[in-house]
């Protein structure tokens, strides 16, 4: 089935600094993609999202550009704050399975 | 309710013995998911009921896991006889439209820990 390869490990910045973490995917045909996020003691939400080819989604300063040449959906912020650690995690639809399919998630920690 | 609830939040058990995780949707919608998360195994997905259709139950491990869903509401995930790997966390989903959107609601989840 389709599928999401996140980069491996957490991620540890300082505020203020630039944030990129890496998503792939891998289908057989061009799945609307999302970011969701984990924040502490929370349940996944919704970052953002984008249905098509060069569409960039965008939220709380976070973008991603669903780049199809490089089959690639990174998530970036230009200056991370406190309040952004969280758990991120890269997905897909999956229109095989009627599913959501999500990546491993990387947990961010920012620090003042 | 506001949003997806889940209970209990918290499970700790003996191997062997048997655990019930129960998940309220948000009202009205009718897509509901399953999944466990893992540490480093992110979100495995389990099972998916939408609305009077037989649940995908593609993902469920093994046939000690069920699952069901009364009334196309609340739902409830089965586990038995518990074992060391099924410790984990156990998210609930809903959806108005399906997964079709891509626009999921999650519950805080069920931390399932079996001793």
């Amino acid at each position: 089935g389709d599928s999401v390869t996140q980069m491996e490990g957490p991620v540890t910045l300082s505020e203020e600094a630039f944030l990129t973490i890496n998503c792939t995917y891998t289908a057989t045909g061009y799945p609307s993609l999302f970011w969701y996020v984990q924040y502490p003691g929370e349940g996944l939400q919704l970052l953002l999202k984008a249905t098509k080819a060069d569409d960039k989604g965008s939220n709380k300063g976070f973008e991603a550009t669903y780049r199809k040449e490089t089959t690639s959906f990174h998530l970036e912020k230009g200056s991370v704050q406190v309040s952004d650690s969280a758990v991120y995690f890269c997905a897909l639809i999956d229109y095989g399975n009627n599913r959501l399919a999500f990546g491993k998630g990387n947990q961010v920690v920012v620090i003042p | 309710g506001a949003g997806v609830s889940q209970s209990p939040s918290n499970k700790v058990t003996e191997k062997g013995k048997d655990v019930e995780l129960r998940c309220d949707p948000i009202s009205g919608h009718t897509a509901l998911y399953w999944y466990r998360q893992s540490l480093g195994q992110g979100l495995e997905f389990l099972i998916y009921f939408q609305g009077n259709s037989a649940p995908d139950k593609s993902g469920l491990p093994s046939d000690r896991f069920s699952a069901e869903r009364t009334g196309g509401s609340v739902s409830t995930l089965t586990i038995q006889r518990t074992q060391q790997e099924d410790s984990a966390v156990y998210l609930c989903a809903s959806s108005g439209g399906g997964a079709l959107t891509g626009e999921l609601f999650f519950g805080e989840g069920s931390r399932l820990t079996v001793l």
